[in-house]
């Protein structure tokens, strides 16, 4: 069963650019939330999706937002990028609630 | 405020040695706990878990020790060995259907040869 893949692995972007990230989770794995990682803060949360509504939302701006679609991939989008959003952002998919997370390779986005 | 809190950023062990991560949680509304490693330039991957009502759980050579009344688990690698340097984030997982996995900030283990 292929696992969880997101693309494009590595982005570069300048300040002001907006980005879309996609991610496509384990084939039958409805939830997908996304995770932004940077040096010293950890796995920080984004956001949840389920069944194409979005569950659940961590502290971040309004200029970070997702969508699921029905085939449950799911992209997340940040306008207006500053220098502190680069980060390395995980997407990752579970089968039901309660069960463990499965992770991307994720995609290590640049802003210069 | 950090709701789970993995103190130590960095541990070094020697190979073949045990090696102990720790982790502290202040939400007492979790209802279980998972531990994740994460290889550079990869994904976290799932390694072990323990629910709020079991007091250990151990999978080959990963042990998970959880401390209820003093808010407090531990992940215990024996023997160590090369591949298991990465880092290693604690998360803890509420009891409602809508409650997201809170991680720490990960452990960087370094297995020395």
């Amino acid at each position: 069963k292929a696992g969880v893949t997101q693309t494009p692995r590595y982005l570069i972007k300048t300040r002001g650019q907006q980005v879309t990230l996609s991610c496509s989770p384990i084939s039958g794995h409805r939830s997908v939330s996304w995770y932004q990682q940077t040096p010293g803060q950890g796995l920080q949360f984004l956001f949840e999706y389920f069944s194409e509504t979005q569950r659940n939302k961590g502290n971040f701006p309004g200029r970070f937002s997702g969508r699921q679609f029905s085939n449950s991939r799911s992209e997340m989008n940040v306008s207006t990028l500053e220098l502190g959003d680069s980060a390395l952002y995980l997407c990752a998919s579970s089968l039901a609630d309660n069960s463990p997370l499965h992770f991307g390779n994720g995609t290590r986005l640049t802003v210069t | 405020d950090q709701q789970v809190k993995q103190n130590s950023p960095s541990l070094s062990v020697q190979e073949g040695r045990i090696s102990i991560l720790n982790c502290d949680y202040t939400n007492s509304m979790f209802d279980y706990f998972l531990w994740y490693k994460k290889y550079p330039a990869e994904g976290p991957t799932f390694l072990i878990s323990i629910s709020s009502i079991k007091d250990k759980n151990e999978d080959g050579r990963f042990t998970v020790f959880l401390n209820k009344s003093a808010k407090h688990l531990s992940l215990h690698i024996v023997p160590s060995q090369p591949g298991d340097s990465a880092v290693y984030f604690c998360a803890g997982v509420g009891m409602n259907r809508d409650d997201k996995i809170i991680f720490g900030k990960g452990t960087r283990l370094h297995i020395l040869p």
